[in-house]
């Protein structure tokens, strides 16, 4: 696609449940990002994904975070029993892989999760 | 560890004036990219200017420029002829050009431009 899709844009979720929120990176970048954003706060990095090598998941703040890309394109974040302070932008980014020169991250515009 | 430092969180501006955001980062590496970064209310993040660590030449984009000190680790960002459309939150961010690199953001500056 013309730049990195996230869906859903919006999600209420009460405490306890288990989001899936989505993204998909534009066309032919190999590069995946997910960074989180806190009310007023910068952006956090959750995990990282690049081609066919294991994910960078050091990010990820507890065990309750999980993500998959399948197919070297989707990547799913699942959070599972939702916590009220898991509530933040989560915001995915694409790119072509590092060392490319002029490379550049593109980021998505966000999926808003209010836990209550 | 890399670490980005914005310590202004707060900015503003009157229409028509120029600005400079501050940005301050810590790294052993000799290979990066330095970024800033624009996010308006509509949250999408936007590019504003990239500069690489291995040009001495600091990069413009139109109203935007950087005065980037290698030695000093300083990454400012000015604005001139500042708009109304500016105002945002802008992040400044580090990525060394390695295989698996991340994006760094700092803390945030909030710019208000005032008419």
């Amino acid at each position: 696609g013309a730049g990195v899709s996230q869906s859903p844009s919006n999600k209420v979720t009460e405490k306890g449940k288990d989001v899936e929120l989505r993204c998909d990176p534009i066309s032919g970048h190999t590069a995946l990002y997910w960074y989180r954003q806190s009310l007023g706060q910068g952006l956090e990095f959750l995990i990282y994904f690049q081609g066919n090598s294991a994910p960078d998941k050091s990010g990820l703040p507890s065990d309750r975070f999980s993500a998959e890309r399948t197919g070297g394109s989707v990547s799913t974040l699942t959070i599972q029993r939702t916590q009220q302070e898991d509530s933040a932008v989560y915001l995915c980014a694409s790119s072509l892989p590092p060392g490319v020169v002029g490379n550049t991250i593109y980021f998505g515009e966000g999926s808003w999760l209010t836990v209550v | 560890a890399q670490t980005v430092t914005q310590s202004q969180p707060e900015m503003s501006v009157q229409e028509a004036e120029t600005v400079t955001l501050s940005c301050t980062y810590d790294t052993s590496e000799s290979d990066y990219y330095l970024f800033w970064y624009k996010q308006p209310p509509s949250r999408q993040m936007i590019l504003v200017i990239r500069q690489e660590a291995y040009k001495q030449q600091n990069a413009t984009e139109n109203r935007f420029s950087v005065n980037f000190q290698k030695a000093a680790k300083s990454f400012s960002l000015k604005i001139s002829d500042s708009q109304l459309g500016d105002a945002a939150m802008y992040f400044c961010a580090y990525r060394k050009e390695t295989s698996g690199s991340r994006l760094t953001f700092g803390e945030g500056t909030q710019l208000t431009v005032n008419p």
